[in-house]
């Protein structure tokens, strides 16, 4: 059974700041979706990794993928109150009609 | 260009009723999803359509069914409802590498 971890949670950090969300999953997949959701709203899409080594940016948000430590990462720089949402990963399970893994998601707040 | 559209967008349903969430496309996709979120458990797999006809068991498919109706729309079924389907619905599909999310039903069972 495939198993999406995200650590942290929760993550409350200060306007300016730099950190980093981490996605381990259990089994191998070399596909992995990172998602953003605000309070009652539907799921964005941000980044689609598709191969090992796989690294995107999209203005303070920078993901990556290695498929051999089954591991992506959501690296956030410099960080605003816009940001503040929960960040999804999801790992896509092709051979089975690309079904999507979801991890728990982490909540990020970002305070002034 | 609605993209993937849901209805109803609330409901609150007494234990032990029934009904029919609806979902429809407009992509011209061919594998739509039904996913539940609860919280702190992201998003689970409900059932899935791979193409017009043809559906699968996802994750957590008891006490629900489906029908893919034609390609276009994708329905899921509560026939009893019970509180612990109390959650919010998102129906999805796939375009190459990016799936689309509807805009989610909140449903309360009471």
């Amino acid at each position: 059974e495939l198993k999406v971890e995200q650590n942290p949670l929760f993550l409350s950090m200060q306007e300016g700041k730099n950190y980093t969300i981490y996605c381990n999953y259990s089994t191998t997949s070399d596909r992995l979706y990172w998602y953003r959701q605000d309070p009652g709203k539907s799921l964005e899409s941000l980044f689609v990794l598709l191969s090992n080594g796989a690294v995107k940016q999209e203005g303070r948000l920078m993901a990556s993928l290695d498929t051999k430590a089954r591991l992506s990462t959501l690296h956030i720089t410099a960080a605003v109150h816009d940001l503040s949402a929960t960040y999804f990963c999801a790992v896509d399970l092709r051979e089975y009609g690309n079904k999507l893994v979801f991890g728990a998601g982490t909540i990020l707040r970002v305070k002034s | 260009n609605a993209g993937v559209t849901q209805t109803p967008k609330f409901q609150v349903l007494k234990t032990g009723q029934s009904m029919t969430l609806q979902c429809a496309q407009d992509m011209n996709h061919n594998s739509m999803y039904w996913y539940r979120q609860d919280p702190g458990m992201g998003l689970r797999l409900i059932y899935y359509s791979a193409s017009e006809g043809t559906t699968d068991k996802g994750e957590v498919p008891n006490g629900y069914n489906v029908s893919r109706l034609n390609k276009r729309e994708f329905s899921l079924r509560l026939e009893s409802a019970a509180p612990s389907q109390t959650s919010v619905y998102f129906c999805a599909t796939i375009l190459i590498y990016e799936q689309y999310f509807g805009p989610g039903t909140r449903l309360t069972v009471t």
